[in-house]
């Protein structure tokens, strides 16, 4: 069973660095094909895709907060983590991680995690 | 980006009667190697997560009641719900990923009459 939880601060005050983690479990990013994106979605407002990363290390941004983003993942641990700069009070929203499989036809994202709230305010 | 643009904003269907919410994006989303629309459709409950329901623009996910289909191709898509049933009460969001860039929709509430 894949499952995906996100972990990180609850408030950040603006202008830092936001960090969250994506764990990850039933499935591996060494496993060809498989990628794990961020999506969030600000308070009664639409997702927004962020960010994804695959197996093959291969990753793309919104290119509207392209310079803010930055996605890694760490396979020792099974997870994957996003950081976002400079960040503002526009940026609070509920962030999710996200499973997807491209090998074959690809498909979108399939399993996401409960997501977390970020707060930002001084 | 491809823009999505979702049709109505918000609806309200009496409970049996069927819903139907359009999609449209500003470029095709039809892929030229295999014919498949990079389409999906998400539906959202209040304080949950998204989850999949019909995703190249016409297959449902396992597990998803068939009173939900999809149909459109190219750049206009439909999701119908046949009968409406007190829990699909929801936001239902379409989202494109036929480029490396993918995009949501605005999102559409449906609700009881």
């Amino acid at each position: 069973q894949i499952t995906l939880k996100e972990s990180g601060p609850t408030l950040v005050k603006p202008t830092q660095t936001l960090t969250l983690t994506c764990t990850l479990s039933g499935f591996s990013l060494t496993t060809s094909g498989v990628g794990v994106g961020w999506i969030r979605q600000p308070p009664g407002k639409a997702l927004e895709w962020l960010a994804v990363i695959y197996w093959d290390d291969t990753k793309y941004y919104s290119p509207s907060l392209n310079s803010r983003l930055t996605i890694t993942k760490d396979i020792s641990k099974n997870q994957v983590v996003l950081t976002m700069t400079s960040m503002d009070p526009v940026d609070t929203a509920t962030y999710y991680c996200a499973h997807r499989r491209v090998s074959g036809t690809p498909r979108p994202f399939d399993s996401w995690g409960q997501g977390t709230l970020v707060t930002v305010s001084s | 980006d491809i823009v999505m643009t979702q049709s109505p904003d918000s609806l309200a269907v009496s409970l049996g009667e069927r819903a139907t919410i359009n999609c449209k994006s500003s470029q095709s989303v039809l892929g030229s190697s295999n014919n498949k629309n990079y389409l999906t459709w998400y539906q959202q409950k209040p304080g949950q997560p998204p989850k999949l329901l019909i995703y190249w623009a016409s297959t449902r996910e396992s597990g998803v009641p068939d009173r939900f289909s999809g149909s459109g191709s190219g750049t206009d898509f439909t999701l119908t719900i046949s009968s409406l049933q007190a829990e699909d009460v929801a936001i239902y969001s379409c989202h494109q990923h036929y480029n490396n860039l993918q995009t949501f929709g605005q999102g559409t509430k449906v609700e009881i009459k």
